[in-house]
């Protein structure tokens, strides 16, 4: 398994803003997850984007993957107060493995 | 379907002494990892088992630490002869094992060594 970095480490922005933020890693995946973890709590599976796939919609979220440049990205599109929180992104190269987390980036959004 | 389980979600302990924090699994979900994380940082991966076996214990200190997951009942983190350093939030997550590999969190429990 390998460890996805986050970028930026922190992003403040107003409500109804969108927030992006990327994830890069460096050897080949099988796919790779986008988890939230609101201050204190445990991580919550946001979405899960194979690596034959280019991008994947749930809600408010859009997940883009790159294998080429072995990135990827998260949007939340119409922030929201309640989406304050750190991001992390945990790509995989064969299933049932551990994941390994980065820094994350904590995004702020302000009513 | 209730979600990942652990108890107790706060465990105070003195030095030396040792702690037990346990973890039910999402019914059906025979995978179980434990993470830790430390304040202001990321989790990281301690241990991964299946029902009665330890799969990958590549992030667990070499001493001190033990987990389990017995045929019935949860899972079993150990640590023995705390220190302040053990002072962390203690996260379990399992998955199916039926190729879907989404591991589900648990609230997490906090450790605090005086």
């Amino acid at each position: 398994s390998q460890q996805g970095e986050e970028d930026p480490q922190a992003l403040s922005i107003q409500e109804g803003e969108n927030a992006t933020m990327n994830c890069s890693y460096k050897t080949s995946i099988n796919n790779l997850q986008w988890y939230r973890q609101n201050s204190g709590r445990g991580l919550v599976h946001l979405i899960l984007i194979r690596s034959n796939e280019r991008e994947k919609h749930s809600g408010r979220l859009r997940v883009t993957l790159d294998t080429s440049k072995k990135s990827s990205s998260l949007l939340i599109t119409a922030s929201r107060a309640a989406d304050t929180a750190s991001y992390f992104c945990a790509p995989q190269n064969t299933g049932f493995q551990k994941l390994v987390f980065g820094t994350g980036t904590r995004l702020l959004v302000s009513p | 379907n209730a979600g990942v389980m652990q108890n107790p979600r706060h465990l105070v302990r003195r030095r030396g002494q040792e702690a037990r924090l346990r973890c039910s699994p999402m019914k059906g979900h025979s995978h179980v990892y434990w993470y830790r994380q430390l304040p202001e940082e990321g989790l990281k991966f301690m241990v991964y088992l299946q029902k009665e076996n330890i799969i990958d214990e590549s992030g667990m200190p070499k001493e001190r630490f033990s987990a389990e997951f017995p045929k019935e009942g949860p899972s079993i983190l150990r640590i023995q002869q705390v220190v302040r350093g053990d002072s962390a939030a203690y996260f379990c997550a399992s998955s199916d094992g039926q190729g879907r590999e989404t591991q589900y969190f648990g609230p997490g429990t906090r450790l605090l060594v005086l």
